[in-house]
Order: C-alpha cells, then sequence, then structure tokens
C-alpha cells in the first residue's frame, strides 16, 4: 500500500533550527513535496526534491534520499510565523499526489 | 505566477439543498485541476482529478452523482455538492497543475457548513 509517515507535532523555539522527518512508500516515485498550511488555509508549496540530495532555499532546505524512501524539511532562525502544519507528499507512478497527515509545527518564543 | 482562486470562501446553507465552489486559475491555464477535501486536524483527501472538456476521474469512495464537477475550460472548474448533508461540512480545496511541472498550486479552499 502506498503510506507516508511524519511525526504528528513538534515543538522548537524561536530562533533556532528545526527538521521534520518524511518516509514513505509509493506506488512509482515522481518527486516528493512539502507544503506549508496554517491553520484555516490552503496549504502553499514549499519545495520538490526528485532527485537525491539537499535543495536550500532561504531558511527552508528540503533532502531526498530515493533509495531510503526519506524526506526532511529543514527550517533554520524560526520566527513564530513558521507556526503552521507542515506536510509531506509523495507524487506515485500515475502522478498523484499521496499526503501526509502533517506535522503541527509550534514555536514558542 | 500561479495564483489559483475560489469562491465562494465560507457557506452555510441548509440539508437538502446543493451548493457550487468555483475554482479559477487567475494568471495560467490549468491543464489539471483537482479537488480536496479536509476535515479539522486530517489531511488532505483527493476526491476527483479534472481535465478540461472530458469527465472528471473519481477517487474511490466518493459519489460522482453528489460532488458533480465541470472543467469547463482551461482556467474554471466547478464542485458542486448535491443535497447536501451535515456530514458532508467540510474544508473544501481545489489545485491547479501548469503543463509539465508537477506542483499543485491551490486555490485559498472553501469551508462548507451544512445546517
Amino acid at each position: 500500500g502506498q503510506n507516508i509517515d511524519q511525526p504528528t507535532e513538534m515543538t522548537a523555539t524561536e530562533g533556532a533550527i528545526v527538521q521534520i522527518n518524511c518516509t514513505y512508500q509509493t506506488s512509482g516515485f515522481n518527486g516528493l513535496f512539502w507544503y506549508q498550511q496554517h491553520a484555516g488555509e490552503a496549504p502553499t508549496f514549499l519545495s520538490y526534491n526528485v532527485l537525491d540530495g539537499l535543495e536550500e532555499k532561504g531558511r527552508f532546505s528540503s533532502f531526498l534520499s530515493r533509495s531510503k524512501g526519506y524526506s526532511y524539511l529543514l527550517l533554520k532562525e524560526l520566527q513564530m510565523k513558521d507556526s503552521a502544519s507542515y506536510l509531506c507528499a509523495s507524487m506515485d507512478s500515475n502522478y498523484q499526489l499521496i499526503w501526509g497527515a502533517g506535522t503541527k509545527l509550534i514555536i514558542k518564543p | 505566477g500561479a495564483v489559483v482562486s475560489q469562491h465562494p470562501s465560507r457557506v452555510i446553507c441548509k440539508s437538502g439543498t446543493s451548493v457550487k465552489i468555483e475554482c479559477r486559475s487567475l494568471d495560467f491555464q490549468a491543464t489539471t485541476m483537482f479537488w480536496y477535501r479536509q476535515f479539522p486536524k486530517k489531511s488532505l483527501m483527493l476526491m476527483a482529478t479534472s481535465n478540461e472538456g472530458s469527465k472528471a476521474t473519481y477517487e474511490q469512495g466518493v459519489e460522482k452523482d453528489k460532488f458533480l464537477i465541470n472543467h469547463a475550460s482551461l482556467t474554471l472548474s466547478t464542485l458542486t455538492v448535491t443535497s447536501a448533508h451535515p456530514e458532508d461540512s467540510s474544508f473544501y480545496i481545489c489545485s491547479a497543475a501548469i503543463g509539465d511541472f508537477p506542483s499543485q498550486y491551490f486555490g485559498p479552499g472553501t469551508r462548507l457548513l451544512v445546517l
């Protein structure tokens, strides 16, 4: 079956670094997405990885290991506005997104 | 770029009525549009995938006669919830894909409350 696993909730301190992990099992693979979703709002695109390695984009970086079925989202210099849910999604061989349940990130001052 | 709008943002209706939700890609032509439903503290659940000019492909367990999808043009898709019931109350989100780039751009969502 297809499955995405990510922690339900994480807490971090403003200014610190946090890593949100995601493991996936999908039928075929066409890339791994990370989205940010604030409460009551729709998701916004953060990153897309299809090759192994680290993609850096400002304060956010995303890593992929296809052999391990593993990705992480790294957030640096945390700000209060980063408090949100972070959704991991894997695109399967039919180009459908298989979504994780999301990781709620709580930032404390 | 890649802005997707949804209308209405919030709707309250009586049980048994039908509700139409519009999804528009404002600055691009969307080859494919997706409709999702999200319950509180749950992840997105894909309901259906639609391509312009063809019938939507519904996910298992989603009633196509209850959730009518019309993808009239490359910039507009509509979802009609027919004979709505309280259990249909949810956050409905559309997204659109551009050409070969696999990312999806999401609309702001429509919060439906059926009384």
